[in-house]
């Protein structure tokens, strides 16, 4: 069964390093997201691409965060530098469209921040 | 802006049937979802249900849809040990298509 692939599924890292997410989507789906979700919260949308393009990176903190699809099918989201409190997991999901519908999810990387 | 709302609990037997409720505000929501999360795992999808759906059966899970209320439910008959996760609500924002949240049901399973 197809799935997406993340990595590393666990960072520890010092405040002001940086840091970076991996993510393959299942093939052939054009929509890739990037959520944050912190522990007992859903999950907050940080970006999203359609291809290799940005729809939508209006929650990114774009002074530490970037994320890119440089060919419109694997992504890296990059922190720099990183902040105790983004310490969260860190899921990518992927999905057929950008309607929404059945967007798939990735094990995420849980991050922590020491 | 749009908001879904969801109980953060619900304690149940195992056996018994599970109703987990969630109210969205969005009343042009397309596609409405619940997802499941394991402790330490990302999300599942467990099903969803098109807005001129009132019903939606799979197996063991019943969505049920009233979009003059914009509630949603999710049962789980014969509730199991296996079935201990957070749920999660989610619609489709029609302004931009995105998924909407709801904070999450934990399901706590009682022997």
């Amino acid at each position: 069964e197809a799935e997406v692939a993340q990595s590393p599924r666990y960072k520890i890292t010092e405040k002001s390093q940086a840091v970076a997410f991996w993510c393959d989507p299942i093939s052939g789906h054009a929509t890739l997201y990037w959520y944050r979700q912190i522990l007992g919260q859903g999950p907050e949308l940080l970006v999203q691409f359609q291809d290799e393009s940005v729809v939508d990176d209006s929650q990114l903190p774009k002074d530490r965060f970037s994320a890119e699809r440089l060919k419109g099918v694997d992504s890296t989201l990059k922190i720099q530098p990183a902040e105790l409190g983004d310490s969260a997991m860190y899921l990518c999901a992927s999905s057929l469209g950008s309607g929404g519908r059945e967007a798939f999810f990735g094990q995420g990387t849980r991050l922590t921040v020491v | 802006g749009e908001d879904v709302e969801q109980s953060l609990f619900l304690s149940v037997r195992e056996g018994d049937s599970s109703v987990i409720n969630c109210t969205y505000t969005d009343s042009s929501s397309t596609y409405l979802y619940w997802y499941k999360q394991e402790p330490g795992a990302g999300l599942q999808l467990l099903t969803y249900i098109f807005s001129n759906m009132d019903m939606k059966q799979d197996q063991r899970l019943t969505v049920l849809l009233n979009k003059k209320d914009k509630h949603l439910s999710l049962r789980i008959a014969d509730t199991q040990t296996g079935d201990s996760a957070i749920y999660f609500c989610a619609e489709t924002a029609r302004s931009n298509y995105q998924l909407i949240w709801g904070a999450g049901t934990k399901l706590i399973i009682k022997p």
